[in-house]
C-alpha cells in the first residue's frame, strides 16, 4: 500500500514568489491535512480537507491556501513568500479518525 | 485552543538507559497520540490512548494516560541507538471542530550515546 506522497521534496524560492506543493494521500483516505514544521514553532496545523471541502483551518494568514481534488489529492499554495515561510511542509492523510499518516514533506527555503 | 506542554525538551542518555517524556494539559483530554520523528524524517504515528489510566506497551515502549486524562507519558526501557529522534505527543479537540487538527507538544529530542 503506497504511503503519502509529497512533491516536490525540496525547493528554493525568493521572497515575493509563490509556491504550490502537492500531496497524494493513501488510497482510500479522504481526509488530507497540512502542517508547517519549523524549529521555532514546531508542528502547526494549516488546514484539513475532506471530499474537496475545507473543514478546518489553522491560524495562518490568507497567503496560505489549499484545495482538494475529487481524487483526494491536495495542493497547498503560499503566495508572496516571506523569509519566515521557510519550513518543512507536511501533508498527512487519514481515514477520518484523526490518526495521521504523514508524507516525507516538502522542504521550502525562501531566500 | 487546547495546548499541551511536553518535557523535557532534550534528553541525552547512554545506550541501555531508560528514557521518559511527559505531556501535560490543563484541560481534560479526549485522547492523546504519540508520534516519533527520526532525524531528517517525518512524524510517524506510534499509538493513541483514549481511556483514563490506560497503559499500552509496544516492545520496549510503555505509554500511559493519566487517571484524570490530563497527562501522558512515554517510557522507553533500555534505549538503543535506533530510538534516536524526536518524540511528540499530540491532542485533538474532539468533535467536528477538530477535523485533521492535532495540537502537538514541542517534542522531546532523544539522543542515545553508544
Amino acid at each position: 500500500k503506497a504511503g503519502v506522497t509529497q512533491t516536490p521534496r525540496y525547493l528554493i524560492k525568493t521572497r515575493g514568489q509563490q509556491v504550490t506543493l502537492s500531496c497524494s494521500p493513501i488510497s482510500g483516505h479522504r481526509s488530507v491535512s497540512w502542517y508547517q514544521q519549523t524549529p521555532g514553532q514546531g508542528l502547526q496545523f494549516l488546514f484539513e480537507y475532506f471530499s474537496e471541502t475545507q473543514r478546518n483551518k489553522g491560524n495562518f494568514p490568507g497567503r496560505f491556501s489549499g484545495r482538494q481534488f475529487s481524487n483526494s489529492r491536495s495542493e497547498m499554495n503560499v503566495s508572496t513568500l516571506e523569509l519566515g515561510d521557510s519550513a518543512l511542509y507536511l501533508c498527512a492523510s487519514s481515514p477520518g479518525a484523526n490518526v495521521l499518516t504523514f508524507g516525507a514533506g516538502s522542504r521550502l527555503t525562501v531566500l | 485552543g487546547q495546548q499541551v506542554m511536553q518535557i523535557p525538551q532534550y534528553q541525552h542518555v547512554q545506550e541501555g538507559e531508560d528514557f521518559t517524556t511527559y505531556c501535560n494539559s490543563s484541560t481534560t483530554l479526549s485522547n492523546i497520540q504519540w508520534y516519533k520523528q527520526r532525524p531528517g524524517g517525518h512524524p510517524v504515528f506510534l499509538i493513541q490512548l483514549v481511556k483514563s489510566g490506560e497503559v499500552k506497551k509496544q516492545k520496549r515502549l510503555t505509554f500511559q494516560f493519566g487517571e484524570a486524562k490530563k497527562n501522558s507519558s512515554l517510557h522507553i526501557t533500555a534505549t538503543q541507538t535506533t530510538d534516536v529522534g524526536t518524540y511528540f505527543c499530540a491532542i485533538s479537540g474532539g468533535g467536528g471542530t477538530s477535523y485533521g487538527k492535532l495540537t502537538f507538544g514541542q517534542g522531546t529530542i532523544l539522543t542515545v550515546h553508544p
